[in-house]
């Protein structure tokens, strides 16, 4: 079945530093491609996403570009900041599923000291 | 006000005991979920509905059962609670008019069977 991996956690930074979060998947059909984020006591967020091939999903500074040819997802940041601590989920959903339904990766504890 | 609420936010229950986890949504969408989230294994589904008449079970629905008691309004039961059900578990909704779109989470309920 379709699955998602992710970069096993938890990832320390400094501020300021730059961020790689890998995610790759496995999916029949053209999954679109999601990064969620998640804050201390809250649900979860979308934070990007891409629909096809070669897409570049942006938002608050983290891109990822949705690599067919390697089945990645690939989170990054250039300059991180403390308010970035959080866990980050990356998904897929499987439109030929009819449901839209998400398989996550396990998810990748993200900690930004000052 | 949040567009998708859950109720209660935290629930302390006994093994053996009936226990139901509440979700209702302003969003106006068709679907609804509701996930499982454990300690490393990222967000698994239990079960999904496309529309009232419709319910379909997850990956994980033993032990679990729903309602869909109107197009807002999607509710989990756990019939007879069990320890290995302590978790934190999330509604979601979306909307099948467009591919690709992504999922609303709700601020998820924190379950303690004891």
């Amino acid at each position: 079945g379709d699955s998602v991996t992710q970069m096993e956690g938890p990832v320390t930074l400094s501020e300021e530093a730059f961020l790689t979060i890998n995610c790759t998947y496995t999916a029949t059909g053209y999954p679109s491609l999601f990064w969620y984020v998640q804050y201390p006591g809250e649900g979860l967020q979308l934070l990007l996403k891409a629909t096809k091939a070669d897409d570049k999903g942006s938002n608050k500074g983290f891109e990822a570009t949705y690599r067919k040819e390697t089945t990645s997802f690939h989170l990054e940041k250039g300059s991180v900041q403390v308010s970035d601590s959080a866990v980050y989920f990356c998904a897929l959903s499987d439109p030929g599923w009819g449901a839209q339904k998400l398989v996550f990766g396990q998810g990748t504890r993200l900690t930004i000291n000052p | 006000d949040a567009d998708v609420t859950q109720t209660p936010r935290n629930r302390i229950t006994k093994t053996g005991k009936r226990i139901m986890l509440e979700c209702s949504q302003t969003k106006g969408h068709d679907r609804m979920y509701w996930y499982r989230q454990d300690p490393g294994l990222g967000l698994r589904l239990i079960y999904y509905s496309f529309d009232v008449k419709d319910i379909n079970k997850g990956e994980i629905s033993d032990g679990y059962s729903v309602s869909r008691q109107a197009q807002a309004k999607f509710s989990l039961s756990l019939e007879s609670a069990i320890p290995n059900q302590t978790a934190l578990y999330f509604c979601a909704t979306s909307d099948s008019s467009q591919r690709g779109t992504e999922a609303f989470f709700g601020q998820g309920t924190r379950l303690t069977v004891v």
